[in-house]
């Protein structure tokens, strides 16, 4: 069955850290991805999506994203965090449907 | 501004009542979409309309129901059927011609049954 997988539910950073997030999917052929953003109590919120070619797309906020096909992963970085970066992330992949995964919740120290 | 409400914010019900919960777009999308969030899985698809009146059951549809009569207007109805209501609802609408994926989120409604 197709699915989208964040391993890790919750990861706390110091506020300046690098931060990681991780995604794999599990498709035939490679769907379109994406990661949101979710602030508590609001609506999801598009950071950057990956449709083809180069493989290391940027967003918003400071966002990058890595597609890597040979470990179906679209693993979410940030060089520096913020404290204004908390919040839970969805990666999500696209062919018929939509489908995301679980979220993580990031927590920021200062 | 444009943008998309949902309403209340927070919304409390006891066990074997409906309840409604109302989303409202004036961006002009035709598609609109329902989806739950429960902690740790992420959002699932309740209901989806791509044009008035007509809809489509997402991957959860059973205990829920929908009505599309205006563009404007998507409300979901929580019956007394849904085992387990308690969540986080999210509405989106997509502009005519976009990708699924370039959604609009509202601020969502938190219902909890009593």
């Amino acid at each position: 069955a197709q699915s989208v997988t964040q391993p890790d539910i919750h990861i706390t950073v110091s506020e300046g850290a690098s931060l990681e997030l991780r995604c794999n999917y599990s498709y035939g052929a490679t769907p379109y991805l994406f990661w949101y953003v979710q602030s508590p109590g609001q609506g999801l919120q598009l950071l950057l999506k990956y449709f083809s070619g180069d493989t290391l797309v940027q967003g918003i906020k400071g966002f990058e994203a890595e597609f890597k096909r040979s470990q179906s992963s679209f693993n979410l970085r940030k060089p520096s965090v913020h404290w204004s970066d908390a919040a839970e992330y969805f990666c999500a992949a696209f062919d018929v449907m939509l489908t995301f995964g679980g979220g993580t919740r990031l927590m920021v120290k200062p | 501004d444009g943008g998309i409400t949902q309403s209340p914010k927070y919304l409390f019900r006891k066990e074997g009542q409906n309840v409604t919960l109302s989303c409202e777009q004036n961006l002009n999308h035709d598609a609109m979409y329902w989806y739950r969030q429960d902690p740790g899985q992420g959002l699932r698809l309740i209901y989806y309309s791509q044009i008035v009146n007509d809809f489509q059951k997402g991957d959860i549809a059973e205990g829920y129901s929908v009505s599309r009569e205006k563009k404007e207007s998507f409300p979901l109805t929580v019956t007394s059927a849904q085992k387990n209501p308690t969540a986080f609802y999210l509405c989106a609408s997509i502009p005519s011609g976009a990708g699924i994926y370039e959604q609009f989120f509202g601020p969502g409604t938190r219902l909890t049954v009593l």
